[in-house]
């Protein structure tokens, strides 16, 4: 089956600075890559998502690149805030529609 | 803004003790997941309905765990019994594929 690793599991950053997050993915035929973040006592919320006919997608401060040939993903947060604050999650899904989820990356904006 | 339905919020029981925790899917979505989440493990799949048939439990503990789908719009996910290393979040989420995974608000169980 799929297995996502996700790098780092802690990330501190300084308010302004950018915060980049990584997965590695092992199935190829996965073609499909949502992140999601969760602040601390909620749910798992959509942020951002890329297909793998696409080698990237932005929107407003976050980012999130495909690499197919090297099955890894990273999602880019610039101008950090401290609402960006959170716990992140990237997931790899393929023909079966079930996402694998990676184990979570807690990001700490500093104000 | 169409939302996953998870009650109850919380729920505070003693070893042994029945759980059962439900799901309400978003209306028109027609595959149903029960995660657990821990500090330490992250979202751990426990189980997934497709059209209301289950598709996988193997992330469950069978002895103890046991998940339904009564009908399009109620799932349900049983501990009996009960033991304190079940404390954690339930999360319950749904989707309508290809279209992403929407999660619920989560039920925090704690055995004691």
């Amino acid at each position: 089956g799929e297995n996502v690793e996700q790098h780092p599991s802690t990330l501190s950053v300084q308010e302004g600075d950018s915060a980049v997050i990584k997965c590695t993915y092992s199935d190829s035929a996965s073609n499909y890559f949502p992140w999601y973040k969760q602040e601390l006592g909620k749910r798992p919320q959509l942020i951002i998502d890329i297909r793998s006919n696409v080698g990237e997608k932005k929107d407003q401060r976050i980012a999130v690149t495909l690499n197919k040939t090297a099955k890894h993903f990273s999602l880019h947060i610039t101008e950090t805030q401290p609402e960006d604050s959170a716990v992140y999650f990237c997931a790899a899904e393929g023909g079966s529609y079930i996402p694998t989820f990676g184990r979570g990356t807690s990001l700490i904006v500093h104000p | 803004d169409a939302r996953v339905t998870q009650t109850p919020r919380h729920k505070v029981t003693e070893m042994g003790q029945e759980v059962t925790m439900r799901c309400q899917p978003i209306l028109g979505h027609n595959t149903v997941f029960w995660y657990r989440q821990t500090m330490m493990q992250g979202l751990e799949l426990l189980a997934y309905f497709r059209n209301r048939a289950p598709l996988d439990d193997s992330g469950m503990p069978k002895d103890r765990f046991s998940a339904e789908m009564p009908d399009a719009t109620l799932a349900t996910l049983k501990i009996q019994p009960s033991e304190p290393r079940d404390s954690a979040v339930y999360f319950c989420a749904s989707a309508a594929p290809p279209q992403p995974l929407h999660f619920g608000n989560g039920t925090r169980l704690t055995v004691t």
